[in-house]
């Protein structure tokens, strides 16, 4: 998989937006940008996934620049819920369902009552 | 729906002992994997299989054996537990949506081999 480059860790306020930035420069052009999170003493939680455009549904919205070498997970109003460690994946077209996941070290997200 | 389940969900392990991690998914889901997570790491995948019957080795896959003999389960097996394989394992399903695979986990199994 294409590598991709996250902050270590980010602190937001709860009820306050979040913005969990993503750098993914090598991406191929059948590439899908894949975000995961982890709570604490739990297994990886699949957030949203997108290809090209921007993509919304009931956890967060992605946002992915016009160039694809960027995106934003965006987390619109947190709450303590969603402290975890946030993970951007590339996974290349269907093709490649198969495969496994590959983890890095995510950005681990404070959230501050 | 129940999802991805594991069993058991802890267990300590004496050197050289054996045992089986068992994984259920209800979601007819064709692609199951078997990852272990070690602390302060991210997950790395041991084996997988891309339907009943298959299995394939992942990136660490020794000392380490799978069997999918019905679609829904996926049993994980220690042959000779050794201490490097005090870990926490997490079993997943995947289905294909929006035209790439979500990877759906189980709650994860805590393995302490002393």
């Amino acid at each position: 998989d294409a590598k991709t480059t996250q902050p270590n860790s980010m602190e937001s306020n709860e009820e306050e937006p979040v913005h969990l930035p993503c750098n993914h420069s090598t991406i191929s052009g059948t590439d899908y940008i894949h975000w995961y999170r982890q709570l604490p003493s739990q297994g990886p939680e699949y957030v949203i996934h997108g290809l090209t455009s921007n993509v919304n549904n009931r956890m967060a919205s992605l946002a992915i620049a016009e160039d694809r070498k960027s995106s934003t997970l965006i987390l619109h109003r947190a709450t303590l819920r969603d402290a975890a460690v946030y993970y951007c994946i590339l996974r290349p077209y269907s093709g490649g369902g198969a495969d496994g996941l590959t983890f890095g070290k995510g950005t681990h997200l404070i959230i501050q009552p | 729906n129940a999802g991805v389940t594991q069993t058991p969900k802890f267990r300590v392990l004496k050197t050289g002992q054996s045992m089986t991690l068992l994984c259920a998914q209800d979601m007819n889901h064709e692609y199951m994997y078997w990852y272990r997570q070690d602390p302060g790491m991210g997950l790395r995948l041991i084996h997988y299989s891309v339907g009943e019957g298959t299995t394939a080795k992942g990136e660490v896959p020794d000392g380490y054996n799978v069997s999918r003999l019905k679609k829904q389960n996926f049993l994980l097996g220690l042959e000779s537990a050794a201490p490097s394989q005090t870990s926490v394992y997490f079993c997943a399903s995947s289905r294909l949506a929006g035209g790439s695979y979500e990877q759906y986990f189980g709650p994860g199994t805590r393995l302490t081999v002393t």
